[in-house]
C-alpha cells in the first residue's frame, strides 16, 4: 500500500512570496489533515478535511493560509504571502475516518524556510 | 482545553538501558492516547495506542498504560537498541488530535 505522498520535500522562499504544498493521501482514506510543525514543537493541526468538506480549520491563519481538497482526494495548502514565522515543516496525514480512534498516516513533510 | 505534556529531551541512553518517557494529558472527556515515533528523515508513524482507561498499548518492545487516575501515558522499554533512536511524540485524540512537543532519544552503542 502506497503511503501519504507530499511534495516538494523542501522549499526556500523570501517573505511575502507565495508557496503551495501538495498532498496525496492513502487511497480510500476519507480524512485528510494538514499540520504545521515548528522546530522543537509538536505538530499543530491547521485543517482537517472529511472527504472534500472542512471539519476543523480553527487554527488556520485564514488571512494568509488556504487549503482545498477537490474531489475528496489530494489536497493543496497555500501560503500567501509568507512570513518569517511560517518557517516550519508542513505535514500531511490521512486516516480512514475521523473517529477518535482513527490512526493517522503521515507523509514525510515539506520543510519550508522563509528568508 | 485539551493538551499533552511530555518530558523534555534530549535523552541519551546506552544500548540495553531502560527507557521511560513521561507523558501527562489534560482532557475534558475520555480521549484515546497515542505514541508516535519519527525516525530520522521519515514521517511520523504510530507506535502504539490505548483507547480507554487501564488499556496497555504495546509494539516493538515498547509499552504504555492509560492511567486515568494520574492522567498519564508513560512510554517504557526494557532494553533500548541503537535503532530506537528517534523523536517520540505523545498525542491524544478527543474530536481532534493534540501532540506533545516530542522527546528526542539517542541510543549509543
Amino acid at each position: 500500500e502506497a503511503g501519504v505522498a507530499q511534495s516538494p520535500r523542501y522549499k526556500i522562499i523570501e517573505k511575502r512570496q507565495s508557496v503551495a504544498f501538495w498532498c496525496n493521501p492513502i487511497s480510500g482514506h476519507a480524512t485528510l489533515y494538514w499540520y504545521q510543525q515548528i522546530l522543537g514543537q509538536g505538530p499543530k493541526l491547521l485543517i482537517q478535511f472529511q472527504n472534500n468538506g472542512v471539519v476543523d480549520d480553527s487554527q488556520l491563519p485564514k488571512d494568509r493560509f488556504s487549503a482545498e481538497r477537490l474531489k475528496g482526494v489530494d489536497s493543496t495548502l497555500k501560503i500567501q504571502p509568507a512570513k518569517l514565522e511560517d518557517s516550519a515543516v508542513y505535514l500531511c496525514a490521512s486516516s480512514l475516518d475521523r473517529t477518535s480512534v482513527g490512526i493517522q498516516y503521515f507523509g514525510a513533510g515539506t520543510r519550508l524556510s522563509v528568508l | 482545553g485539551d493538551s499533552v505534556t511530555q518530558m523534555e529531551g534530549p535523552v541519551t541512553l546506552s544500548e540495553e538501558a531502560f527507557l521511560t518517557i513521561n507523558c501527562t494529558y489534560t482532557a475534558t472527556g475520555y480521549p484515546s492516547l497515542f505514541w508516535y515515533v519519527q525516525y530520522p528523515g521519515e514521517g511520523l508513524q504510530l507506535l502504539l495506542k490505548a483507547t480507554k482507561a487501564d488499556d496497555k498499548g504495546s509494539n516493538k518492545g515498547f509499552e504504555a498504560t492509560y492511567r486515568k487516575e494520574t492522567t498519564s501515558f508513560h512510554l517504557e522499554k526494557g532494553s533500548v537498541q541503537v535503532s530506537d533512536s528517534a523523536v517520540y511524540f505523545c498525542a491524544l485524540s478527543e474530536a481532534k488530535f493534540y501532540f506533545g512537543t516530542g522527546t528526542s532519544l539517542t541510543v549509543i552503542p
